[in-house]
């Protein structure tokens, strides 16, 4: 079946730019995670949310960094005034449920690459 | 907060070898640890998990073995294999905090398996 997507794959953007990065989870997935991923590092939790509701933040860099999953399924990360510091991969995982084994197993995205110039 | 721990960075062994990557994490109370695998311009796969009231899990010629009270976890892959090649994570679940699941991931170990 099909797994986690994200788009755009990649995306370079200008100092400055605004920049929103899309999430498509399995589908009927209850938790959505956000990973930032620096090169040669291992993934960094941003952000949580169970169903429409974003429990926890906590690892959002800045307020320059948003994210949204209004209707429970699609998410969104966006980025406000773009620096280069965040060029980075940006993960996108999802699992079916939010506690005991369903919720342990997180599926993956192939990410999105943002070079910021 | 959490801390995961993973050692060596990089791995390279000849077909057919064992490969072993050791981690370490900081919070007692972390209750599951799953591996990925992540091949270049990809996303994180997951090969295998184990959870804390398990001491070694094993799927084929991948093993996971967790010393809770060391707090260590590792990764065994026998007979390795060319395709084996990729960037290795292990990371930990933290349960203080709330509700979240999310979890915190060492820095990889780059495995090349020579033929």
């Amino acid at each position: 079946g099909a797994g986690v997507s994200q788009s755009p794959r990649y995306k370079v953007a200008k100092r400055g730019q605004d920049v929103a990065l899309r999430c498509d989870p399995i589908s009927g997935h209850v938790s959505l995670f956000w990973y930032q991923q620096a090169l040669g590092q291992g993934p960094e939790f941003l952000t949580y949310f169970q169903n429409e509701a974003q429990l926890d933040k906590s690892g959002l860099p800045s307020d320059r960094f948003f994210a949204e999953r209004p209707e429970g399924s699609v998410s969104t990360l966006k980025i406000q005034r773009t620096q280069q510091e965040d060029s980075a991969v940006y993960l996108c995982a999802s699992s079916l449920g939010a506690v005991g084994v369903k919720g342990d197993t997180q599926y993956f995205g192939p990410g999105t690459r943002l070079t910021v110039l | 907060g959490e801390n995961v721990e993973q050692h060596p960075s990089t791995l390279s062994v000849q077909e057919g070898d064992s490969a072993v990557i050791k981690c370490t994490y900081s919070d007692s109370a972390s209750n599951y640890f799953p591996w990925y695998k992540q091949e270049l311009g990809k996303g994180p796969q997951l090969i295998i998990d184990i959870r804390s009231n398990v001491g070694e899990k094993k799927d084929q010629r991948i093993a996971v073995t967790l010393n809770k009270t060391a707090k260590h976890f590792s990764l065994h892959i026998t007979e390795t294999q060319p395709e084996d090649s990729a960037v290795y994570f292990c990371a930990a679940r933290p349960l203080g905090g709330g509700a979240t699941n999310k979890l915190i991931f060492g820095t990889g170990t780059l495995l090349a398996v020579q033929p």
